[in-house]
């Protein structure tokens, strides 16, 4: 059973232009969330989402970053005209439908640098 | 609110040392606890959880346990090795009205010199 995958694992972006960070959980997952990492820092919660909704995106900035979650296909964090600021790592986890625990997966997530 | 406070690092240990992550909480319900493990260059991996009052998670001879009364889950470990070396997370999970919350501590890196 493969983990969560993400592409690209390095992405660079000059200011200004556009970040597409892809995430496809776990076989049969279907909750999905998204992490940001500063270097030396903790992890920020973003975004959580399950199969075409939005259920908590308390985390996200209220512009320029949006987040799906298709029917089919992966999970898409996107990051329009990109600020030095958002150079950063970007985890996706997942999780099954219903645990007893609520762990979550994580994926090598991707890092982002904006020059 | 959801809260989650892990000792502030860094913690740098000799090898065969006894290791102690010191780990508190304060949450609305019955959270479920974790620590994650986080390794240079990686994303986490779940080290090991406890999902009521008074288990114990182990896991590669880390344990902790889950104790409502200190509203604590501090990690340990009796002989650290060097590839011990990594950042630790804690983190709490409950149910809220919109699904799952999960809250991560700031976490505490680890050196372990040979």
């Amino acid at each position: 059973n493969a983990g969560v995958m993400q592409n690209p694992r390095h992405l660079v972006r000059r200011r200004g232009q556009e970040a597409r960070l892809r995430c496809s959980p776990m076989k049969g997952h279907s909750h999905v969330y998204w992490y940001r990492q500063l270097p030396e820092e903790g992890l920020k919660f973003m975004v959580y989402l399950q199969k075409e909704n939005i259920i908590d995106e308390s985390g996200m900035p209220k512009e320029r970053f949006s987040a799906e979650f298709p029917k089919e296909g992966p999970s898409i964090l996107r990051i329009q005209q990109v600020v030095r600021g958002d150079s950063a790592a970007y985890f996706c986890a997942s999780s099954p439908p219903v645990t007893g625990a609520y762990e979550q997966y994580f994926g090598p997530g991707t890092r982002l640098t904006v020059t | 609110g959801n809260s989650v406070t892990q000792m502030e690092g860094p913690v740098t240990l000799s090898e065969e040392a006894f290791l102690t992550i010191n780990c508190t909480y304060t949450a609305t319900g019955y959270p479920s606890l974790f620590w994650y493990v986080q390794y240079p260059g990686e994303g986490l991996q779940l080290l090991l959880k406890a999902t009521k009052a008074d288990d114990k998670g182990s896991n590669k001879g880390f344990e902790a346990t889950y104790r409502k009364e200190t509203t604590s889950f501090h990690l340990e470990k009796g002989s650290v090795q060097v590839s011990d070396s990594a950042v630790y997370f804690c983190a709490l999970s409950l149910r809220n009205t919109g699904g799952f919350k999960t809250i991560f501590g700031a976490g505490t890196r680890l050196f372990v010199k040979a």
